[in-house]
């Protein structure tokens, strides 16, 4: 069965260090998601993209956030300067059409120390 | 503001004691609403899709509704394996681009 995969399963980075979280949706979807979820809270929209571009942004989704389909098969999430409060589990999700059910990766745990 | 609320927080059944999730939401206009199973450090897991007022969907012990205001997630005589957080998400009519998520309700089933 396809699934969404992600890598690296945990990345360990210093404050103030650019990380790049990277996905490969299932292969054919159209419509690629990032999502975060701080520990014990709830699963929080981040971005939506299609067609090469940004669809959707959330208000977390500032500056220092940033994403690229830089091949027709990755997905990946680069977040510049990291911060502590960026430490969470970051899940990508895919779907093939834009009213479909999301599907989720199993997620990059990210702590920022 | 939309809102996704979901009750209880956490459940505790024994195995075959049947129970409901509840799911409700306060959007402007619903395009879906969309039940996840997650476990323990893992990624959600889809489990059904309803889309209008009235609809249905099983699978195996589970059951889930959907009304104007609210949805529930009916769990008949579960076991162990059913233990896990369960996730509601719903669409926005005017916006089906971002999912939003209810914080959950982690259920416990013991043997």
């Amino acid at each position: 069965e396809p699934e969404v995969t992600q890598t690296p399963s945990h990345q360990v980075t210093q404050m103030g260090q650019e990380v790049i979280l990277r996905c490969v949706p299932i292969s054919n979807h159209l419509y690629f998601y990032w999502y975060r979820q701080i520990l014990g809270q709830k699963v929080e929209f981040l971005v939506s993209f299609y067609n090469n571009e940004i669809s959707e942004k959330s208000e977390i989704f500032d500056d220092q956030f940033s994403v690229e389909r830089p091949d027709g098969s990755n997905f990946t999430l680069k977040i510049r300067s990291t911060k502590l409060e960026d430490s969470a589990m970051y899940f990508c999700a895919s779907s093939e059409y834009l009213e479909d059910e999301q599907y989720f990766g199993p997620g990059t745990r990210l702590t920022v120390t | 503001e939309d809102q996704v609320t979901q009750s209880p927080e956490a459940l505790r059944l024994q195995e075959g004691e049947s129970s409901s999730l509840n799911c409700s939401y306060t959007v402007s206009g619903l395009r879906g609403l969309f039940w996840y199973r997650q476990d323990p450090g893992k990624g959600p897991e889809f489990l059904f899709t309803l889309y209008s007022a009235g609809e249905e969907k099983e699978k195996e012990r589970l059951k889930a509704t959907l009304t104007k205001k609210e949805s529930f997630l009916h769990i008949t005589a579960p076991k162990p394996e059913d233990s896990a957080t369960y996730l509601c998400a719903v669409r926005p009519l005017n916006n089906f681009n971002k999912f939003y998520f209810g914080s959950g309700t982690k259920l416990n089933v013991k043997p």
